[in-house]
Order: structure tokens, then sequence, then C-alpha cells
């Protein structure tokens, strides 16, 4: 298995526009995170899906934030309108329900100017 | 509330000297408890796991339940040990199944 797949894995966009990051979970899993990293406040956790679903979005910043799994096998987080203070690295995860480790994709380094 | 600490930001040691890197959480249940390492730019990746007792590159860490803390060790560094090294535990009964990550510490291997 390849893993977690991510792309883009590094994107420069200026403020204001809309940037959308995607994810391939790993097959078989039925959880999926995205996280974000920022030297300030670290490793956050911004929503995570079981079976496709939503459980906790309670970690999205804000109403800019939005993220979509409409299938097992994709994921998408959306930043509009995009501002200098998001850029990070987003990193995507999977694992599966009846576990609890989590396997990391190799993230999204998004630099907003 | 649920919380977990590394206390250090950065620990620097010397080649074959041992490490300790510590965490400690807050939580009144028992949390799975995890450790991830991040190599320089790469992707987290699981280093070890309490409850398998799961490790890669003879790295160990015990619950201390009265102390409520989860440190890792390893009795000689080497110098591809260097990374950041994330606790994470899984506090089970909150409703929320998903990691809490803490802020790292950045291990320097000297040689």
């Amino acid at each position: 298995d390849a893993g977690v797949i991510q792309s883009p894995r590094h994107e420069v966009t200026e403020m204001g526009q809309e940037v959308t990051l995607r994810c391939k979970p790993i097959s078989g899993h039925n959880s999926l995170f995205w996280y974000r990293q920022t030297m300030m406040r670290g490793l956050e956790l911004l929503i995570y899906f079981n079976n496709n679903v939503p459980i906790d979005d309670s970690g999205m910043p804000e109403d800019r934030f939005s993220a979509k799994m409409p299938n097992a096998s994709f994921s998408t987080l959306k930043i509009q309108p995009s501002e200098p203070r998001d850029s990070a690295v987003y990193f995507c995860a999977s694992g599966a329900l009846s576990g609890n480790t989590i396997y990391f994709g190799e993230g999204s380094w998004l630099t907003v100017v | 509330a649920q919380r977990v600490t590394q206390p250090e930001k950065l620990l620097s040691v010397f080649k074959g000297a041992p490490v300790e890197l510590k965490c400690n959480y807050s939580y009144s249940g028992s949390p799975e408890l995890f450790w991830y390492v991040q190599y320089s730019r790469q992707r987290l990746q699981l280093l070890l796991r309490h409850i398998s007792r799961e490790s890669i590159k003879g790295f160990t860490a015990d619950l201390n339940k009265g102390e409520t803390s989860f440190h890792l060790k390893k009795p000689f560094a080497q110098e591809e040990d260097s990374a950041m090294y994330y606790c994470a535990p899984l506090f089970m009964d909150t409703g929320r199944r998903a990691l809490t990550f803490g802020s790292g510490t950045r291990l320097q291997v000297q040689p």
C-alpha cells in the first residue's frame, strides 16, 4: 500500500484565493483525520470522519474552512478565502475504526502570501 | 480537562548517552498512549504504542499511572535518532476518538 497520499505537497497562493487540499486514505481504513501543524500551536486536530461522516469538527478554526469526504477513498479540506495566518503544514491521517493507530500522509505545505 | 504536556522543547545529548523524553497527561481515566516520531520534513510515523508494546529502533516507554506519565526512553542514543518526538494519548471516554498531540520535543544527538 502506498500509504496516505496527499496533494499538493506544496502550495503557495495569494491571500483571498481558494485552496483545496486533497487526501486519499489507506485502502480499508474507515477513519480519516485532518491535522494542522504550526510552530506556534503544534499539531491541532481540525476534523475527523468515521465511515465518511464528520464526527467532530470543533477544531475547524472558522467558517472559511470546510472539509468533505464524498467516498471512502477521498477527502478534501478547503480554505476560502485564504489568509496568511493559514500558512501551515496540513496533515491527513487514516486509521481503522477497530484500532486506534493512525497513519499520516506526508503533508501539504501551504504558504499564503 | 484532558491535557498532554511535553515539558522540554529541545533535548540535546551525545551519541551513546541515554535518552528520556518526558510526557505527562492529565486525565481521570486510562488513556491509550502512543509516541510518534517525525524526521526532518517527513511524515509522522508511529514509534511506539503502549497497549501492544510495539516499538521500533530500541525505544521503550513505561506507563506510570500514579504520576500520569509515559516517558520515552532509549539506553544509547544514535545520531539517526535526531527528530521531533510527539506523545499522543487517546482519551477514550470523551466521545472524541482522535489522538491529542503534545507540543513535541526535538531530540538532537550530537556525534
